[in-house]
């Protein structure tokens, strides 16, 4: 089945810890996604990254890092400098043919 | 600049009666217009996508949108309400600028009571 696999789906953070989030794509699409959900608030752009080896901060990029080695993996760190990180985070990649964002199952991350 | 204003943020109707949930958008260029929908705890499901070729657009599980340019609105109704259209809903406008790039309102909580 293609589609977008995020793990965990649920994750601990402690205090001064970084964690990476993963997400995992097999519908070939260039470009790939990370949005932080927070209640009543919609979603917010973290970061993207439209090819391999190249990422753009988007809204609200502090405290957070990606990288992009492999078109199918955008892994993002939520890094110490995060001091809110407990949210649901949301990866997506997108049909540039199609111009249509489909979107993982999310991750909610909690802090210890 | 592009933005996306959702009028409500609850919305509650009865099992059979119909559904309207409102959005209104700005946007520099010609937009791209989407409907989500997020049941709890999961991903984000696309429910219908305007590209100019139709005001009226029908989308998955009886919803439809229709884009009105003069009024810069996309709301989106359903004739009917089912017990499973419960979750919330996003309303979404993309722009050419930056390919693929989104942004969202910040939803609308439908309740669908027995």
């Amino acid at each position: 089945d293609g589609g977008i696999t995020q793990s965990p789906k649920y994750l601990f953070r402690k205090e001064g810890q970084n964690v990476t989030l993963s997400c995992e794509q097999n519908l070939n699409h260039d470009a790939m996604y990370w949005y932080r959900q927070d209640p009543g608030q919609g979603l917010r752009l973290i970061y993207y990254s439209q090819i391999v080896n190249d990422f753009q901060k988007g809204d609200i990029a502090e405290g957070y890092s990606v990288s992009r080695e492999k078109k199918e993996s955008f892994p993002l760190t939520v890094t110490s400098a995060q001091k809110n990180p407990t949210a649901f985070y949301l990866c997506a990649s997108v049909s540039l043919a199609k111009n249509i964002q489909y979107f993982g199952a999310g991750t909610r991350l909690s802090v210890l | 600049a592009q933005s996306v204003t959702q009028l409500d943020s609850h919305v509650s109707v009865s099992e059979g009666t119909p559904v309207l949930l409102r959005c209104n958008y700005s946007s520099s260029y010609s937009p791209s217009l989407f409907w989500y929908v997020q049941h709890p705890n999961k991903g984000l499901q696309l429910l219908l996508k305007y590209t100019s070729a139709a005001t009226l657009v029908k989308g998955i599980n009886g919803f439809e949108a229709e884009f009105k340019k003069s009024e810069t609105s996309f709301h989106l109704t359903k004739p009917s309400a089912h017990m499973s259209d419960a979750a919330e809903y996003f309303c979404v406008v993309s722009v050419g600028s930056t390919l693929g790039r989104l942004y969202f309102g910040r939803g609308t909580q439908l309740t669908v009571w027995p």
